[in-house]
């Protein structure tokens, strides 16, 4: 059964500062997926990772995908405001014949202030 | 315009009767999924299919039915809610798994 797991689970940023969110999942995933949610509205798609070593870059945001490591990052470039919201990642299992169930990790609450 | 609409958004109803959430796109996506989203559980996978007639268990599925007999459809069946199923849920869609999803605005349901 794959396990996602991201870290941290919360994130206070300064304006202008970059970091990290890290994505490990348990078992060979090949696809990853990053989330985006706002307090109190739906989900947002930000990126669909599909094969190891894949790059996606939407503005501050840039994801990337190994799959040997299990492991998939989300760097935030020079934080603004409003990317505050709570991040999620989620992953298939790729060994298992339920290709298409998807696995979410717990989210990161992330928070950028002046 | 391109969505994803869920109905009811909110629903308070009592322990055993029976209740549908629908789901309906507009974009003649294949992959469709709902979602259960609780404080502390993060997001879970209840069902989801992959095109019309094939669906599949997510990682919640027990108390849950649903059925994809047409491409824009997908409901949300609680035969016997009861009320640990007090939740919100979303409804996705995507051309197909490999796409990014369109989320509904959700569903609150309340299950006294």
């Amino acid at each position: 059964e794959l396990k996602v797991e991201q870290n941290p689970l919360f994130l206070s940023m300064q304006e202008g500062k970059n970091y990290t969110i890290y994505c490990n999942y348990s078992t060979t995933s090949d696809r990853l997926y990053w989330y985006r949610q706002d307090p109190g509205k739906s989900l947002e798609s930000l990126f669909v990772l599909l094969s190891n070593g894949a790059v996606k870059q939407e503005g501050r945001l840039m994801a990337s995908l190994d799959t040997k490591a299990r492991l998939s990052t989300l760097h935030i470039t020079a934080a603004v405001h409003d990317l505050s919201a709570t991040y999620f990642c989620a992953g298939n299992n790729a060994g298992g014949t339920s290709y298409g169930k998807l696995t979410f990790g717990q989210g990161t609450i992330l928070t950028v202030h002046p | 315009e391109a969505q994803v609409t869920q109905n009811p958004r909110y629903l308070i109803t009592v322990t055993g009767k029976k209740l549908t959430v629908t789901c309906s796109q507009n974009m003649n996506h294949e992959y469709m999924s709902w979602y259960r989203q609780d404080p502390g559980l993060g997001l879970r996978q209840i069902y989801y299919s992959m095109n019309v007639e094939v669906t599949d268990k997510g990682d919640v599925p027990e108390g849950y039915k649903v059925s994809r007999k047409e491409k824009r459809n997908f409901p949300l069946i609680l035969e016997s809610p009861s009320p640990n199923q007090t939740s919100l849920y979303f409804c996705a869609s995507s051309f197909t798994f490999n796409q990014p999803q369109h989320f509904g605005d959700g569903t609150r349901l309340s299950i006294l």
